[in-house]
């Protein structure tokens, strides 16, 4: 079982929707959260770090359920620009290695 | 500010034969990482610094990758007598706490 699991997609959406991200990770001891976005042939760039408590970033929310080992990413109103693989990523110790998920692509078309 | 650099940005090189890659972290940053991107794949952690050591090298694939950070600066990333299933992008990433910084990558090809 991967440590961190995500679907893969795609997730095709038009320009306005509502589209939400689900992950799951396997090791309870996992302390830091994050998601990432990475377009094609670029590198990842972090999005959000994630909070037991929530957290919103414009339109973007990010959740985490430590009991149930999940985090979620929610985007209201899509843009053509939101267009891109979405990677959960877990940390075991702040500051330490980053476990990525696959990734989750997103297409907004308009 | 100068984010993440790594050269060369692409390398071809035929089987058999040492690469070396290198990351130039953004300054002041303590920590650097090591990441490998295969076609498709999520990344893969290879190797991270705490200044010029490194507490973990678990995601080394095999004693052909090494590694080294001299003046809590720059790393070089080494394969020798590299094998196709080394193609990938070769993706390195800075902090100086929690949040990792990546640079472009470098895309090895080996033919």
């Amino acid at each position: 079982r991967k440590e961190v699991e995500q679907d893969p997609g795609p997730f095709n959406v038009p320009e306005g929707a509502t589209v939400a991200f689900n992950c799951t990770y396997s090791n309870s001891a996992s302390q830091s959260f994050f998601w990432y976005r990475q377009d094609c042939r670029k590198e990842p760039k972090l999005l959000m770090s994630v909070y037991s408590s929530g957290n919103e970033d414009g339109r973007f929310t990010a959740q985490l359920n430590r009991a149930s080992q999940y985090i979620s990413l929610l985007i209201r109103d899509s843009k053509l620009s939101d267009s891109a693989t979405y990677l959960c990523v877990v940390s075991r110790q702040a500051g330490t290695a980053l476990i990525f998920g696959k990734g989750t692509t997103l297409s907004v078309s308009s | 500010g100068a984010g993440v650099s790594q050269s060369p940005s692409n390398k071809v090189t035929e089987k058999g034969k040492d690469v070396e890659l290198r990351c130039d972290p953004i300054s002041g940053h303590t920590a650097l990482y090591w990441y490998r991107q295969r076609l498709g794949q999520g990344l893969e952690f290879l190797i991270y610094f705490q200044g010029n050591s490194a507490p973990d090298k678990s995601g080394l694939p095999s004693d052909r990758f090494s590694a080294e950070r001299t003046g809590e600066s720059v790393s070089t990333l080494t394969i020798q007598r590299t094998q196709q299933e080394d193609s990938a992008v070769y993706l390195c990433a800075s902090s100086f706490r929690n949040e990792q910084f990546f640079g472009p990558g470098t895309r090895l090809t080996v033919l």
